[in-house]
């Protein structure tokens, strides 16, 4: 069985610029959420997509946004990057007909914006 | 207003003293419990899922509780391998299986030999 997986490790980018990081989920789970974390924080919900559809979001402006492939891999894209974007980005896979709301978590992306 | 709150923030520990963590929710409807570790830099790992009041369930060193109120992380005998953040989070709203987690704030553990 095959975690979940993200990419890159890391990323440096500058203010205004835009981001586009990447997750493979959970082998069988067909749910990916997308959580923001800063440091010395606990993870913050960004949205979740389901069927290629997106079916939740958290506290977040337009400029986040995200997209889910048949295959129920993800992305997540950030435009006009901002300081305060600097933080570990998680993506979390689970299985929307299991009847359980536990979520499986990739190593997460160190986006640092200078 | 649902919240999830983690005491203390940070907590050392010599090997083998023994201590509990603390996870209080005010959730209408609870849906859950999730205890998480998180090594530094990595995502969190997921330990386990507690449902109703009275649950336990048990891990190695770890054995996690749930009240009504609140849930506990009970650590036995720690080693310094158990150094990490605890992280405790619960499902909000919608459907199951696709319900967002909201998290605590954690807790550092660092446990010294």
């Amino acid at each position: 069985e095959t975690g979940v997986t993200q990419s890159p490790t890391h990323l440096i980018k500058t203010r205004g610029q835009q981001v586009t990081l990447r997750c493979s989920s959970q082998s069988g789970h067909n749910t990916v959420s997308w959580y923001q974390q800063a440091l010395g924080q606990g993870p913050q919900f960004i949205f979740q997509y389901y069927r290629e559809e997106e079916n939740g979001r958290g506290n977040f402006p337009p400029r986040f946004s995200g997209l889910q492939f048949p295959n129920y891999s993800s992305e997540l894209n950030v435009n006009a990057l901002e300081l305060d974007d600097s933080a570990l980005y998680l993506c979390a896979s689970s299985l929307a007909a299991s009847g359980r709301d536990e979520q499986f978590f990739g190593p997460g992306t160190r986006l640092t914006v200078l | 207003e649902d919240q999830v709150t983690q005491s203390p923030e940070a907590l050392r520990l010599q090997e083998g003293e023994s201590s509990s963590l603390n996870c209080s929710y005010t959730v209408s409807g609870l849906r859950g419990l999730f205890w998480y570790r998180q090594d530094p830099g990595k995502g969190p790992e997921f330990l386990f899922t507690l449902y109703s009041a009275g649950e336990e369930k048990e891990k190695e060193r770890l054995k996690a509780t749930l009240t009504k109120k609140e849930s506990f992380l009970h650590i036995t005998a720690p080693k310094p391998e158990d150094s990490a953040t605890y992280l405790c989070a619960v499902p909000l709203g919608g459907i199951t299986g696709r319900r967002a987690l909201t998290f605590g704030s954690g807790t550092r553990l660092q446990v010294q030999p």
